[in-house]
This record gives structure tokens, sequence and C-alpha cells, in this order.
């Protein structure tokens, strides 16, 4: 059964920059696995960020941003707001199935 | 303007089978490239990929899912339906419809529901 890893949480001050990850139990991700992004905040439905590594949605705001690091997916949030604090889930294509990571909480502090 | 709702019981029973539907507007199923997928999220955990349906009647399950879960669409009432079997406690979640795109060499779920919590119990 393939997973998808992310950490569980991180901790980010106002203003500054955090990167989180996205890993694969098959391997490197690679831009084939069209990693999804998407925010989460309690009592809301998901809201997407990013889409295949790096496009951003219209309505993503500018300091949200998406690529590959390392053999995994990851999502660069720059000058954090509060509003930030949520939770973040990446999704990876595996051809034809869909599968999610277990999210990081991220809290701003 | 692309919106999705899902609608359903709110309660099942243990064994009982699962009907819940997603209505939308703002797009069309016979479109290619789009498809709509459903995800569910039990209390406090995290999101999990169920199923997806494109334009072109291709279905996609997930594969610990597979056995227990059918969609299906209706392009004249702009309709997804996900059937699931067999419910069980451990299925209470809140279940979501998304919208799909998979153009250009690229794939992204973007516009979602708001959600319908469905809980198992007898």
């Amino acid at each position: 059964q393939t997973v998808v890893t992310q950490e569980p949480s991180l901790t980010v001050s106002p203003g500054g920059t955090v990167t989180l990850t996205c890993a694969s139990s098959t391997g490197a991700v690679t831009s084939g696995y069209y990693p999804n992004w998407f925010q989460q905040k309690p009592g809301q439905a998901p809201r997407a960020l990013i889409y295949s590594t790096s496009n951003k949605h219209s309505w993503t705001p500018a300091r949200f941003s998406g690529s590959l690091l390392g053999g995994k997916a990851a999502l660069t949030l720059s000058r954090v707001q509060p509003e930030d604090e949520a939770e973040y889930y990446c999704l990876l294509y595996y051809g034809g199935a869909w599968v999610f990571g277990g999210g990081t909480k991220l809290t701003v502090l | 303007q692309i919106t999705l709702k899902e609608s359903g019981p709110t309660l099942v029973k243990p064994t009982q089978t699962l009907t819940l539907t997603c209505t939308f507007s703002g797009f069309s199923l016979s479109t290619s490239g789009l498809g709509v997928g459903w995800i569910r999220q039990p209390p406090g955990k995290a999101l999990e990929w169920l199923a997806l349906i494109y334009w072109d009647d291709d279905k996609r399950y997930s594969p610990s899912l597979k056995s227990r879960l059918t969609i299906t669409k209706d392009t004249s009432k702009n309709q997804v339906v996900l059937t699931m079997t067999n419910m069980d406690p451990v299925d209470t979640a809140t279940y979501y419809c998304a919208h799909s795109v998979s153009v250009a060499g690229t794939a992204r779920l973007d516009y979602w529901g708001q959600g319908t919590l469905v809980t198992v119990s007898s």
C-alpha cells in the first residue's frame, strides 16, 4: 500500500518562511505525480492552493509556492501571516489513483 | 462559477449501503478532461481519496476500498453518485466531492463541496 508522508507539525513565526514536504513510499516524487497542495482550517472544506507541482490557482496568495525538493514535493510559505495557521495536505497521483498525505499542522507563533 | 454539493443520509446502520449524490453546476461532465472525485475525512483525521469518474466514464478507485465502491455519473442531471457497501462505524466521516481537471500535462482537484457528515451507528 502506497504511503504519502508529511511532517506532522511545524511551527513558524509571523513574517517567516517555512517549507512543508511530501514524500512517497515508492521513491522520489517527480512532476509525473502531479503534486497538489490543499489548506484546511477547522470546520471548513479543503481549499486548493497548488497543482501539478508549482501551478497556482487564481485565488492562491503569492506567498505560497510549490516545487520539487530533494525527491519530495514541497510547499513553501513566505512572509507567513497568522491566517496561514491551518492543516496542509499534499495529494499525489499514482497512475489512476490519488493518495493524500497525512497532513501537516502549521502553527504560526 | 463552479459549485458542488453533497447530499445523502446523515446516519446509516452497520452493514448497510451508503449512497451519496454530488450535484454540481458551472461545468459539464461531458467536457473532455473533466471529472468529479470523492474524498472523505473521519473526525480529527486526514483526508482520504476514494474515487473519481472522468468525462469519458473512466472510473478510478482507491485500491483499499475498491471492492466496496461504485461511482457513476448522470451527465444530464449534473450529478455523480457514490455507493459504498457494507458500512462500518470506521466509515464515519465527512464526505466531500470535488471537481477534477486533467488537461495539457496537468491534473488537479480545485473546487470542493462543503461536505456531508455521515455517521455509521446502530
